[in-house]
């Protein structure tokens, strides 16, 4: 079955410092990863896209990596500002029918 | 330049009744996609539309659901009878040549 899951659920952390968001799947076959930004009542945005073929992309104080070979992605958000408060949704992308396969979302909470 | 728009942005219907939600995709994107996001839950894809294929309905939950495009622009999310299990936010994404898929604000639906 096509599965994103995503750790932790929920986040709180200081503002100034790092964090590092995961997402495992199971999606097959794999066409691209993303990873969304949604803040409270609106429609996610897109941060970071990746295929296979890249390990590493970065977006400002956002950088994602991924290891297509055992499925695994990871968000690091570099010194956290107020701002970075939303939900990050881990999104993969299946080669069948160009399906998005969302993860459940981190809710990350930036405190001063 | 303009986005994907959505109205109304808030919907409050009581149960039983019928609701439209609509969805405005950026202009020329021919890849159109449906999401619900309930409390708590991660995005599920109801429905795609990809130009004047036929589209993917393989994600609508119930008969009491059903959405059109006219035109390969505009598109009309229907729920027919609602129930207050789908109470959520329907979130409307547009797609042109890349992967990228363009969020709407949403729709937050609200049954009593």
């Amino acid at each position: 079955k096509n599965q994103v899951e995503q750790s932790p659920q929920s986040l709180i952390i200081l503002e100034g410092k790092n964090c590092t968001l995961q997402c495992n799947y199971t999606v097959s076959p794999f066409s691209n990863l993303r990873w969304y930004k949604q803040d409270t009542g609106r429609g996610p945005v897109s941060l970071t896209i990746m295929t296979f073929s890249e390990n590493t992309k970065s977006n400002g104080r956002y950088t994602a990596t991924l290891d297509a070979d055992t499925k695994q992605s990871s968000l690091h958000i570099t010194a956290s500002q107020l701002s970075d408060s939303a939900s990050y949704i881990c999104v993969v992308t299946s080669w069948q029918g160009g399906k998005l396969i969302f993860g459940q979302g981190t809710e990350l909470s930036v405190k001063p | 330049g303009a986005g994907v728009s959505q109205s109304p942005s808030n919907k409050v219907t009581e149960k039983g009744k019928d609701v439209e939600l609509r969805c405005d995709p950026i202009s020329g994107h021919t890849a159109l996609y449906w999401y619900r996001q309930s409390l708590g839950q991660g995005l599920e894809f109801l429905i795609y539309f990809q130009g004047n294929s036929a589209p993917d309905k393989s994600g609508l939950p119930s008969d009491r659901f059903s959405a059109e495009r006219t035109g390969g622009s505009v598109s009309t999310l229907t729920i027919q009878r609602t129930q207050q299990e789908d109470s959520a936010v329907y979130l409307c994404a547009s797609r042109g040549r890349s992967y990228e898929q363009y969020f709407g604000p949403g729709t937050r639906l609200t049954v009593t």
